[in-house]
């Protein structure tokens, strides 16, 4: 069974720049989690998506945020327009079910450079 | 406000010792924690998890300790091979509301040392 995948995995853009990070769960997944981890800091959460809906992006540092998920499979993370700050590695995780122990499972990251 | 810390940022160890990490949380709420173990260039990978009615669960060559009294986690990791070289991080699962997002600490580097 394949993992779940993110593409690109490695971005390096201009400030101002606009850039989209995609997000493949593990197939069957209904949960769909992103979180970043910005230079020497921990990984935090961004926004949970439950299929198609935005079940919780309280993690969602400001409006240049956009993620998606229409039809509920793949989801996509734009940044526009692109800050020094936003500079990081950016995960995805998949779950199959919000149960008590819930596993999330973790794609190998973007790693987002903004000059 | 909630967080999850670590006390120890780099641990070197010698091949074939035991290996132990450890995690301050401060959410005396939290009820399930979580290890990952991340190597270069990949995601976060799943270890081992515990929940808040547990002091110790085990797995294979590993074992986490939960003490909730002074709200501490543990990765305990025996006969440590140059494969457990990675950052660990432990996190809290911030159970209870509408969404199970993971709480996440700095991360511990393991660094064996053959």
């Amino acid at each position: 069974e394949a993992g779940v995948t993110q593409f690109p995995s490695h971005s390096v853009i201009e400030k101002g720049q606009t850039v989209t990070l995609r997000c493949d769960p593990i197939s069957g997944h209904d949960n769909l989690y992103w979180y970043r981890r910005v230079m020497g800091k921990e990984i935090k959460f961004l926004l949970h998506f439950v299929k198609e809906s935005k079940q919780d992006e309280s993690g969602m540092p400001n409006n240049r945020f956009l993620a998606e998920r229409t039809g509920g499979t793949y989801s996509t993370l734009k940044v526009q327009p692109a800050e020094l700050e936003d500079s990081g590695v950016y995960f995805c995780a998949s779950s199959l079910e919000r149960g008590y122990q819930e596993t999330q499972y973790f794609g190998p990251g973007t790693r987002l450079l903004v000059l | 406000g909630e967080s999850v810390g670590l006390h120890l940022p780099t641990l070197s160890v010698q091949e074939g010792d035991n290996s132990i990490i450890n995690c301050a949380y401060s959410n005396s709420a939290s009820d399930y924690f979580i290890w990952y173990k991340q190597e270069s260039g990949k995601g976060p990978q799943f270890i081992i998890d515990i929940r808040s009615n547990m002091d110790k669960r085990q797995g294979q060559r590993v074992t986490v300790l939960l003490n909730k009294t002074v709200k501490h986690l543990s990765l305990q990791i025996a006969a440590t091979q140059p494969g457990d070289s990675a950052v660990y991080f432990c996190a809290e699962k911030n159970y209870g509301g509408a969404t199970n997002k993971l709480i996440f600490g700095t991360g511990t580097l393991l660094a064996v040392q053959p």
